[in-house]
């Protein structure tokens, strides 16, 4: 069964630092998401992404935060210069058309990042 | 404004014994859809179910169960007959029309089932 596969799966930091997480979706899909679950909180919507541009974002994502969708088949997400409070598992997903379109997204496993 | 409300933070029930999951919605979309996602201790997120606001018909899949209810803003999710298994948090999740790509999860609700 196809899958979202996130890369890596922890990774560790040092403040200051920039760091980015890679997914790879479903190939067919079309519409690419990252969202944030600080430990014991709930899943925070961060951004999406179609047609090579964010189509959504929220208040957190700000100028820190970049994506990228660099060839045919990963999508980024970049921290510029990391705080402590980016310390979260970090979520790709995927779909094949929007979530008005009557489909659903699929999440990778996540990629959990520690800020030190 | 969009939000999702689990009042139920930690849930704990003894094996075989039915439990419902509530979930309250806000949204003034009269067009948006409903999910909900289970995140077993592993940590990855289980899509459920998906569910749009103008289809109120109750659903069943397996042992699983959703009780949409418009008049209440609720769409609640029951487990029948509970397995260990399905110990893990889960999160009911919103997605409106003026901003479907946005999904808002609630808090979610820890469910633990004793063997």
């Amino acid at each position: 069964e196809p899958e979202v596969t996130q890369t890596p799966s922890h990774q560790v930091t040092q403040m200051g630092q920039e760091v980015i997480l890679r997914c790879v979706p479903i190939s067919n899909h079309l519409y690419f998401y990252w969202y944030r679950q600080i430990l014991g909180q709930k899943v925070e919507f961060l951004v999406s992404f179609y047609n090579n541009e964010i189509s959504e974002k929220s208040e957190i994502f700000d100028d820190q935060f970049s994506v990228e969708r660099p060839d045919g088949s990963n999508f980024t997400l970049k921290i510029r210069s990391t705080k402590l409070e980016d310390s979260a598992m970090y979520f790709c997903a995927s779909s094949e058309r929007s979530y008005q379109g009557n489909t659903e997204a699929f999440f990778g496993q996540g990629t959990r990042l520690t800020v030190v | 404004a969009q939000k999702v409300t689990q009042a139920q933070t930690e849930i704990s029930v003894v094996e075989k014994e039915d439990v419902t999951l509530d979930c309250v919605y806000e949204t003034r979309d009269t067009t948006y859809y409903l999910f909900w996602y289970k995140q077993p201790p592993s940590g990855e997120l289980v899509f459920l179910i998906r569910r749009n606001s103008f289809d109120e018909q109750n659903e069943i899949s397996g042992r699983y169960s959703w009780n949409f209810q418009k008049s209440t803003s609720s769409f609640n999710f029951t487990i029948t007959a509970s397995q260990v298994v399905d110990s893990a948090v889960y999160f009911c999740a919103l997605s409106a029309e003026t901003s479907y790509d946005k999904v808002i999860f609630g808090p979610g609700t820890s469910l633990s089932v004793i063997p």
